[in-house]
This record gives structure tokens, sequence and C-alpha cells, in this order.
């Protein structure tokens, strides 16, 4: 079974600053996606960044961009110019791309990321 | 477009009891997946349906079952409610059942079990 492991329990930045999120899996797959997820108090989760293993280029969404190490295992998110709005938890998630496993998501425990004004 | 909706939005349930809760899927979707995400935690795969079918099940007891209709909505059913059972259950839906097709999240229904 996978895992996923998101070692920073909280994270605080600076309004206009950055902040980079950790995260690493363990899997003997080589084709799998990974995902960053944002899930604000009001619950509702959001997609924000998604990389296929298969492309060794990071995948970028506006502020938000990720730095994937296949060998090393690990996933990072990176948000830049944080907004007030970014405040929420950030989930790190895998799914496998080979049936039969390639249903469902594998969430890390989630980072907690507060904005300071 | 209306995305993922689920009802109730919150409910409170003895233990011992019985409960339903429900997912309307974004138009034109055929899957749908349920989590269980107990406060603190990540979300923890329950069930995965397509097209009516039971796809994938998680480490879930007996307890927990789940169901598709004809038109793609979905129920999951708990029986015999314990305390543990107390989290926010989101549903998610995608276009089908694997590989690339995303998948986006409801707001959760909030269950406490006292």
């Amino acid at each position: 079974a996978q895992t996923v492991t998101q070692s920073q329990p909280e994270m605080s930045v600076q309004e206009a600053e950055t902040v980079t999120l950790s995260c690493t899996y363990d899997t003997s797959e080589s084709d799998y996606y990974l995902f960053w997820y944002k899930q604000p108090p009001s619950r509702q989760m959001i997609l924000v960044i998604r990389q296929e293993a298969y492309k060794q280029q990071n995948a970028t969404e506006n502020r938000f961009s990720v730095n994937f190490q296949k060998a090393a295992k690990s996933f990072s998110l990176k948000i830049s110019d944080s907004q007030l709005g970014d405040a929420a938890m950030y989930f790190c998630a895998y799914r496998s791309d080979s049936a039969p496993n390639d249903y469902k998501l594998s969430f890390g425990a989630g980072t907690t990321v507060t904005v300071r004004a | 477009d209306a995305g993922v909706t689920q009802s109730p939005t919150h409910l409170i349930k003895t233990r011992g009891q019985h409960v339903t809760l429900r997912c309307s899927p974004i138009s034109g979707h055929k899957s749908v997946s349920w989590y269980q995400q107990v406060l603190g935690q990540g979300p923890q795969f329950i069930f995965q349906y397509y097209e009516k079918e039971e796809r994938g099940r998680g480490n879930f007891p007996d307890r927990f079952s789940a169901r598709q209709f004809p038109n793609y909505s979905s129920e999951l059913n708990v029986n015999a409610l314990l305390l543990g059972d107390s989290a926010l259950y989101l549903c998610a839906s995608s276009y089908a059942g694997g590989r690339s097709y995303e998948q986006y999240f409801g707001p959760g229904t909030r269950l406490t079990v006292t």
C-alpha cells in the first residue's frame, strides 16, 4: 500500500512571502499521479496542482509550483506571493496509474498553512 | 454548472443507529467515490462506484455499504454507528472510474455520533 507523509503539521508565512510544504511518499510503482489539494475552513477540497510521474518537468499553476524528485520520492509545494486566501489545510495525495489500484487517492495527514497579514 | 452536492450538511446520531448520506455528482460524471476524514487527519478512501458497480473498497468494516443509482447519484450507508464513525464524509465525482480522470469533491457531510 502506498503511504504519503507530510512531516509539517503547521506552517506560517507572511503575506507576499513564499512557503514550501513537504511531502514524501512510498511506492514500488513507476507510473502514478501526485496531487496537492487545498481544504479551507469551508471544507471543500480543491485541487491545487497535479503532477504525472512520467513527466520530468515540474508542474506550475500561477503562484503554485511543485518540486518533484522521483528518485527521492519527494513532492513539495511552493506557494509564492502568499495571500490571505491561501490559508487552509493542504493535503498531498497519490494515485496509482495501474489497475486495479487506480481508483483511489491516498492522502497525507495535511499541513495547516496560516498567512500573517 | 453545479458541482458535487451532498446532503445533509450536518447530522447527529446516537451509537447503534443507522445513517444514510447522499451525493449527487457533477452532471456527466459517472463515477462516485466516498472518503472518510476524521478531524485532524487526511481523507481515507471508503468506496468507488462506476456505472453502478463497485470498483474499489477501502479498509472499512462491512457496516459501511454504498450504492449508485441509474442517475449516478450515490448513497453511503453506515449501520450500528460507533463513536469512531464521527467524521466528515466526502464524496468525489469523476467522469470515469480511474487513471487520469480528476476527482472533484463535494463540501462533505459532518457526522457526529454521540
